[in-house]
């Protein structure tokens, strides 16, 4: 059985200060992997998919890594502004088509 | 021009109840789901539908019942309504079932049981 953890559970930072969060899955069959953010009270908007062929995918300044094999991936957030609070979940995708989400980071970027 | 769009978006109602929850998608795609976020903010898959064919049904109390009356929509249905039941319900759909395509979300349902 698929399990995702994410850690921390909770992260605060300076305005400016790069931001690492860290998902990692038990089993490394997986299709893709994808990071979303949840604002309060919203639904959830996807950032980033990386395909299991894949170790990386950009956009703007999100970056984020897999490593299929150990089963980790990580999204890098430069230079982190304060509408970046919110908090992130990443999820991965395995037969079945299911999705199996971690516990989410909440994220706290302080002016 | 809402992608995933779900009604009601809040809905308080008493235990015993039988309440719906309506999901309508503008993508063009041919998956759509279900997902339940508890108290604790995990996300947990309930159904898909591909087509209008069930293909995940993850051991949810038959008072669930999702009905696709075509595949735009997914509804929800929920049936004597029980304190449990308290939740985010999130309606998704994507391209296609087992692809790598990235899955929508709408902007959840807010269920309170009384």
């Amino acid at each position: 059985k698929q399990e995702v953890t994410q850690i921390p559970a909770a992260l605060s930072v300076p305005e400016g200060e790069n931001l690492v969060l860290n998902c990692s899955f038990t089993d490394s069959a997986i299709y893709n992997l994808q990071w979303f953010r949840q604002d309060p009270g919203k639904g959830l908007t996807s950032l980033l998919l990386i395909q299991s062929s894949q170790r990386e995918q950009t956009s703007g300044r999100l970056n984020a890594s897999l490593d299929k094999s150990s089963g980790r991936s990580t999204l890098y957030i430069a230079a982190s502004q304060p509408g970046d609070s919110a908090t992130y979940l990443c999820a991965v995708r395995a037969a079945g088509n299911k999705l199996t989400f971690g516990g989410g980071t909440r994220v706290l970027v302080k002016p | 021009d809402t992608a995933v769009s779900q009604t009601p978006k809040y809905l308080v109602t008493q235990m015993g109840n039988d309440k719906s929850i309506k999901c309508e998608q503008n993508l063009g795609h041919d998956t759509m789901y279900w997902y339940k976020q508890d108290s604790k903010k995990f996300l947990k898959i309930m159904f898909s539908y591909n087509n209008k064919e069930l293909i995940i049904n993850e051991t949810v109390p038959n008072r669930f019942s999702p009905k696709s009356p075509d595949k735009a929509h997914l509804n929800l249905h929920i049936n004597s309504l029980e304190l449990g039941d308290s939740a985010v319900y999130f309606c998704a759909s994507s391209l296609e079932a087992g692809s790598g395509n990235t899955i929508y979300f709408g902007e959840g349902s807010w269920l309170t049981v009384v």
